[in-house]
């Protein structure tokens, strides 16, 4: 079983629409939580960090569900540029700290 | 300015050569990975740093060197360059269990 496990998509979803991914991980003792965006081969950029408490932050919400091991990450009211790979990273220690990204949802919001 | 760049971003080679891979990051983050990523594939840790003088290897190190004598440089090298490592390199610099910030991307060609 992978540390960190995603939902490879694509999902396919029409403008206007909600989305939804759910990002599992294994280590108990994780610690922070992240999501990333990746364009077509271009470098991943923060897009939320994940709050116990959850996070929002416009049309985006990140959660964390720490009694079943996953995060997740809604968009709502989605846009033809929300088209990209979402990438969640799980970080725990480990001596030093271990960062484990997830192989990425890809998402495609058409017209 | 501040942050984290990478040089050089295009590079052609042929198989046996030696090739060093620059990153450079202003934030004084204790914390610098190596990643490469191949088409249509997530992130794959080659190494990491915690600190100065402190390297580890991450999931796929064979054939590479690193060396971390300056907080903010974490030079990736090639020993003797295969087909295999035709792929986009990206460093990432961030705090010890907190956000990564990535760099550019080095595309690297081995003919």
């Amino acid at each position: 079983r992978k540390e960190v496990e995603q939902d490879p998509g694509p999902f396919n979803v029409p403008e206007g629409a909600t989305v939804a991914f759910n990002c599992t991980y294994s280590n108990s003792a994780s610690q922070s939580f992240f999501w990333y965006r990746q364009d077509c081969r271009k470098e991943p950029k923060l897009l939320m960090s994940v709050y116990s408490s959850g996070n929002e932050d416009g049309r985006f919400t990140a959660q964390l569900n720490r009694a079943s091991q996953y995060i997740s990450l809604l968009i709502r009211d989605s846009k033809l540029s929300d088209s990209a790979t979402y990438l969640c990273v799980v970080i725990y220690p480990s001596g030093t700290y271990k960062y484990i990204f997830g192989t990425g949802t890809r998402l495609k919001v058409l017209a | 300015d501040a942050g984290i760049t990478q040089s050089p971003r295009y590079k052609i080679t042929e198989t046996g050569r030696q090739v060093t891979l620059m990153c450079h990051q202003t934030w004084s983050h204790s914390y610098m990975f190596w990643y490469r990523q191949d088409l249509g594939h997530g992130l794959r840790l080659i190494y990491y740093s915690a600190a100065a003088d402190i390297t580890d290897k991450g999931e796929v190190p064979d054939g590479y060197v690193v060396s971390r004598s300056k907080t903010e440089n974490f030079p990736l090298t090639l020993e003797s360059a295969t087909r295999s490592q035709t792929s986009v390199y990206f460093c990432a610099s961030g705090r010890e269990g907190d956000e990564q910030f990535f760099g550019p991307g080095t595309r690297l060609t081995v003919l």
